[in-house]
């Protein structure tokens, strides 16, 4: 089982759509956690980070936590095509191993 | 622009060659670290540099060689490298190594060894 799991996609959702994002870890001491998008050919972009259970909201950007389910989303609400990206979800272990683990990405397209 | 900068671009070289990969940050960070990306694999941490010492080094082979001569500036030398050595190498920096999550990458070097 990998450490931090998330769906490969594609995911493919009209423009104006929500597209939902999901990523599962399995430390439970996890403490802080990542979102970054990397457009094709670029380099990973922080958009989101999330420390305690809950909804946190930037601009059209929503993420989610729920320590006990361990897992942690990213919403985007009125997806546009420039939100088609590769998703990718990071997890700092928490504890006397504190590391970064990443998700191998999610691939989001936003279809006009 | 990120604030880091990473040089070449793009490098390709044979396996005996030696080259070296040049990363520098103008953000005022403490923290550097060089990770490798692979299509089909999570992004893979090799060295981390906080204050100019090196505090993590994942069992990289010694064919690649970490050199951070002051905090804004890390280069990863090159020697002897295998075809699946071939990837993205991508520089990052952070405000300190205790705030690992919140990471600043350059544009990366693509790397490809004939």
């Amino acid at each position: 089982q990998k450490e931090v799991e998330q769906n490969s996609g594609p995911l493919s959702v009209p423009e104006g759509a929500i597209a939902s994002l999901n990523c599962t870890y399995s430390d439970r001491v996890s403490q802080s956690f990542f979102w970054y998008r990397q457009y094709s050919g670029k380099s990973p972009e922080l958009i989101m980070s999330i420390y305690s259970n809950g909804d946190k909201e930037d601009g059209r950007f929503t993420a989610q936590l729920n320590k006990a389910s361990q897992y942690v989303s990213l919403l985007i609400r009125d997806s546009q095509p420039s939100d088609s990206a590769t998703y990718l979800c990071a997890v700092m272990r928490g504890g006397n191993n504190r590391k970064l683990i990443w998700g191998l990405g999610t691939s989001l397209a936003v279809n006009p | 622009e990120t604030g880091v900068t990473q040089t070449p671009r793009h490098l390709v070289m044979g396996m005996t060659n030696k080259k070296s990969l040049k990363c520098e940050q103008h953000l005022g960070h403490n923290a550097m670290y060089w990770y490798k990306q692979s299509a089909k694999k999570p992004l893979e941490l090799m060295f981390v540099y906080n204050f100019k010492e090196q505090t993590e080094n994942n069992s990289v082979p010694s064919r690649f060689s970490p050199e951070c001569p002051n905090s804004s500036h890390l280069f990863l030398h090159l020697h002897t490298l295998q075809p699946e050595d071939s990837a993205l190498y991508l520089c990052a920096s952070s405000q300190e190594e205790t705030d690992t999550g919140e990471l600043f990458f350059g544009e990366g070097s693509r790397l490809t060894v004939l």
